[in-house]
Parts: structure tokens; C-alpha cells; sequence
């Protein structure tokens, strides 16, 4: 199964929040996971991944996966209207043949 | 600047009128691919290229066809389009690595709206 589940939002915090943002997966093959952010009529950008389970930091942004609970999460530290867009969480299995499973998004809004 | 090109951004056609959406990329990349984002379903890949020559079906290929005669080109043809193509498309190419996954970093072209009526 390839299936991906995200909360499509809208999710709507005050600046300054700490947002969190998830996923769960239910292929267990899946070992890379990344986001992807959007911007209205724009393309998505990669943000961060990760490789297996464990924490990444870069900058306000953090991710975290959770093999064991097939969990992936993105939390984005001091939130700023600038990070108003949709996140996508994505992942694939080692091999790579079978590419890329996105989830569905949430459109995330940061209130000034 | 590096970015991926696609042509055109917006189209309106009709049922069964042959259409290609161009899309090309200056950043040497091997690896491209086409998607499409409609709402609710999120993005699905309809085709991707390993490399020149080199084509193969992703998740949604009916109604698509794709060719890779060089490098920096991957365009969609749609044959006949019905209006189920009705979608947002969206062309990328990646940037592959040791220390990357292994479709890589994908950069978007900045998408096409398609309207088929």
C-alpha cells in the first residue's frame, strides 16, 4: 500500500506559535521523508528529509519521524506570516523505483 | 538562475483536441518526472524519466504520453483530452546523490492549468 495521510487544514495560528504538522504512512518499506512547501500558484520546494527514524533541525524548522508509529512530523518554531503555505510530507522505500508517495497537504495560515 | 520551465502556465481546450505541455529544465539534471495536484487527492505522478530515452509509468499514465529525446526536455501529450485532465500539472527534475533520497531533490516548474471542456 502506498497510501499517505495528511489533515488538509486549514490550520490557522497567531504568529509566534509553534506549529505542528503530520503524517502517517502505512507502508512499513517507506525509509526516506521529507516536506515540501507551497506557495499559492507555485510549484512545491523541498524543506527538509530525513533518512529512517530520528530528528533533523534546520533553523525554526524540525522534523521528526517515528518508524515504530508509522508518524511524521514537521514543527516550525516562531511562525511567521511568511510560512503561510501548504506543507507536503512525502516518502519513498529505499530502492527508489517506486518514487516519491506525497501526501495531500495542509495549508497552513500564520495570523499576523 | 536554475528552474524548470513549463509552457504554457494556463490552458483552456476541448474534448479530443490534441495538446503538448513543453517543460525543460537547465540544471543538467538526469531525472524528470510529470505530476498532477488536484484537490483532495494531492500530487500523483502521471510519468517520470531515469534518464534520456529512458521513460516509465508512475501512478496515473492513462490518457498521457511522454518523450525524452534530450536531456533538458520532458513534454506531456495529451492525445485526446477528456475533461477528467481538468488538473493543475506540474513538471520537476531532481537532483540526485549519495546524500540524498533517492528521487533526490525535486525542483517544480511552476505548474499548468489545464481546462478541458
Amino acid at each position: 500500500q502506498k497510501e499517505v495521510e495528511q489533515d488538509p487544514g486549514p490550520l490557522s495560528v497567531p504568529e509566534g506559535a509553534i506549529v505542528s504538522l503530520n503524517c502517517t504512512y502505512s507502508n512499513s518499506a517507506f525509509q526516506y521523508f521529507m516536506w515540501y512547501r507551497q506557495y499559492s500558484r507555485k510549484g512545491p520546494e523541498l524543506l527538509m528529509y530525513t533518512y529512517s527514524s530520528g530528528n533533523k533541525e534546520d533553523g525554526r524548522f524540525t522534523a521528526q519521524v517515528d518508524k515504530s508509529s508509522k508518524y511524521i512530523s514537521l514543527f516550525i518554531r516562531d511562525s511567521q506570516p511568511s510560512d503561510s503555505a501548504t506543507y507536503l510530507c512525502a516518502m519513498e522505500s529505499g530502492g527508489g523505483a517506486d518514487g516519491l508517495t506525497f501526501g495531500k497537504g495542509t495549508h497552513l495560515i500564520i495570523q499576523p | 538562475e536554475a528552474q524548470v520551465t513549463q509552457n504554457p502556465r494556463y490552458l483552456i481546450t476541448v474534448t479530443g483536441k490534441k495538446l503538448t505541455v513543453t517543460c525543460s529544465q537547465n540544471m543538467n539534471h538526469e531525472y524528470m518526472s510529470w505530476y498532477r495536484q488536484d484537490p483532495g487527492l494531492g500530487l500523483r505522478q502521471i510519468y517520470y524519466s531515469m534518464n534520456v530515452e529512458v521513460t516509465d509509468k508512475g501512478d496515473v499514465p492513462e490518457g498521457y504520453k511522454v518523450s525524452r529525446k534530450e536531456k533538458r526536455n520532458f513534454p506531456l501529450i495529451l492525445e485526446s483530452p477528456s475533461p477528467n485532465q481538468t488538473s493543475l500539472y506540474f513538471c520537476a527534475s531532481s537532483l540526485r546523490g549519495d546524500r540524498l533520497p533517492p528521487t533526490g531533490e525535486l525542483f517544480f516548474g511552476e505548474g499548468s492549468r489545464l481546462t478541458v471542456l
